[in-house]
């Protein structure tokens, strides 16, 4: 049974470098794209971006320079910096395993962490 | 980006009744080629992460109900829950993956009437 759990901190302060982690059990990174997924409060979902074990990324435009990923398949688990954070950026942070092709995209995930919340407060 | 729009908001269904939630993407999501619809539903339970329920638009995932079904091809898209239980509230979400970026729908709210 593959199981994700993310990692970060709740509290981010505006302008600075959000960083989460991913790690991930119960399977290797090998073979399979990971995504980020972020859910405001009360609203629906986001796809910010994915990374295979090659360290290939593919973004959501909507979030522009401002994401950057990475992986470790030596540690199983992979990470998200969100640069530049404004309380637009208040969400519920999850990961999961993508089932998308390398060449058309991100697919469905079938596999997620429980999320971690990230709020952006002075 | 493609725009998924689901409807409605949220529904109110007795105990043992039908349930439908639409969707519609502004393009088309089914690849001629592979023949197949680019759409997967999710349910998200109070507290916890999106669930895949299905993919293709009418493919169960492993051990989901087979109360739940998925209908649809091209832009319009339906999610029915045949027998409503308790268990079923949630939110219910529709995702495209045809092309990057993936998007989701906003969402529809079930709740025991």
């Amino acid at each position: 049974q593959v199981q994700l759990q993310e990692s970060g901190p709740g509290l981010a302060k505006p302008s600075v470098t959000l960083s989460l982690t991913c790690s991930v059990s119960g399977d290797t990174l090998t073979g399979y794209h990971w995504s980020w997924i972020r859910q405001p409060a009360g609203k629906g979902l986001e796809w910010i971006g994915r990374i295979y074990p090659t360290g290939r990324t593919t973004y959501n435009p909507s979030l522009g320079s401002r994401v950057f990923m990475s992986i470790d398949t030596s540690k199983n688990h992979f990470s998200l910096n969100l640069s530049s954070v404004t309380a637009a950026d208040t969400a519920v942070y999850y990961c999961a395993r993508d089932l998308g092709s390398p060449l058309r995209g991100p697919g469905q995930f079938d596999y997620w962490g429980q999320g971690t919340r990230v709020t952006v407060s002075s | 980006d493609i725009v998924m729009t689901q409807s409605p908001d949220s529904l109110a269904v007795s105990l043992g009744e039908r349930a439908t939630i639409n969707c519609k993407s502004s393009q088309n999501v089914f690849h001629s080629s592979h023949n197949k619809n680019y759409l997967a539903w999710y349910q998200q339970k109070a507290g916890q992460p999106p669930k895949l329920l299905i993919s293709w638009a009418s493919t169960r995932e492993s051990g989901v109900p087979d109360r739940f079904s998925g209908r649809g091809s091209g832009t319009d898209f339906a999610l029915t829950i045949s027998t409503l239980q308790a268990e079923d509230v949630a939110v219910y979400y529709c995702q495209q993956y045809f092309t990057s970026p993936s998007t989701f729908g906003g969402g529809t709210k079930v709740e025991i009437k």
